[in-house]
């Protein structure tokens, strides 16, 4: 059973850059059946798909968030790292890490606890 | 553009009775990556259905999932207390995986 915890920074000031980690146990971040996603959501709000990272390096971004997204993985680490620059205050939500499953049908199988970020001076 | 829109955006059922939640596409889209997930107060989303249709492992028979042409639907039967959350589809569309808006149930 895949566990994934996200960590990093809990407060960061607007136009800085928001950085998290994802560490993956219960399996190996090389496997080939899993992409890692990001995922987040507001307060309140819905589900927004960040982008999500084979362990090769192969990554996918939401056009929405490209320009300010950079994800990268440590296979040794077993740790995925979401980057989103120039960040405001619509960027406060929680962020989950995910994998995404690819075997047969596609979903998004194991999901962290998530941690909020908020974004505030 | 594809849209997915959910229906009814919230619904309170008692005890036992049946739950219908409708996630529909605005264009024909593949049931291979349609998904379904619940989302209790502050925890992570669950996966519920995946592939329209298969439940995910340790989901209860409760829950079952059909599609008719470009409208998915998420049935509960017997609804218990527990099942008191938000459920969220979700496809693949335009190379971005995107969430419907939900769905709140309220047992």
């Amino acid at each position: 059973q895949l566990q994934l915890q996200e960590s990093g920074p809990g407060l960061v000031k607007p136009s800085e850059t928001l950085s998290l980690t994802c560490t993956v146990s219960g399996g190996s971040i090389k496997s080939t059946r899993y992409y890692w996603a990001w995922i987040r959501q507001p307060p309140g709000k819905g589900l927004e798909w960040l982008g999500n990272i084979f362990y090769s390096g192969l990554v996918s971004y939401n056009p929405s968030l490209r320009s300010r997204l950079s994800m990268s993985v440590d296979p040794a680490k077993d740790q995925v790292s979401l980057k989103l620059s120039s960040v405001t205050a619509a960027d406060t939500a929680v962020y989950f890490c995910a994998s995404l499953d690819f075997t047969n049908y596609p979903f998004f199988d194991s999901w962290g606890q998530g941690t909020l970020v908020s974004v505030s001076s | 553009e594809i849209v997915l829109t959910q229906s009814p955006g919230a619904l309170s059922l008692s005890p036992g009775q049946r739950a219908v939640l409708s996630c529909s596409a605005s264009d024909i889209v593949s049931s291979s990556y349609l998904a379904w997930y619940q989302q209790k107060a502050g925890q992570a989303p669950r996966l519920l259905i995946y592939g329209a249709l298969t439940r995910a492992t340790g989901v209860p028979d409760r829950f079952s999932g059909s599609e008719y042409g470009p409208d998915f639907n998420l049935t509960i039967s017997g609804l218990e207390p527990e099942d008191s959350a938000i459920y969220y589809c979700q496809h693949f569309i335009n190379s971005v995986w995107t969430f419907g808006l939900g769905t709140k149930v309220e047992i």
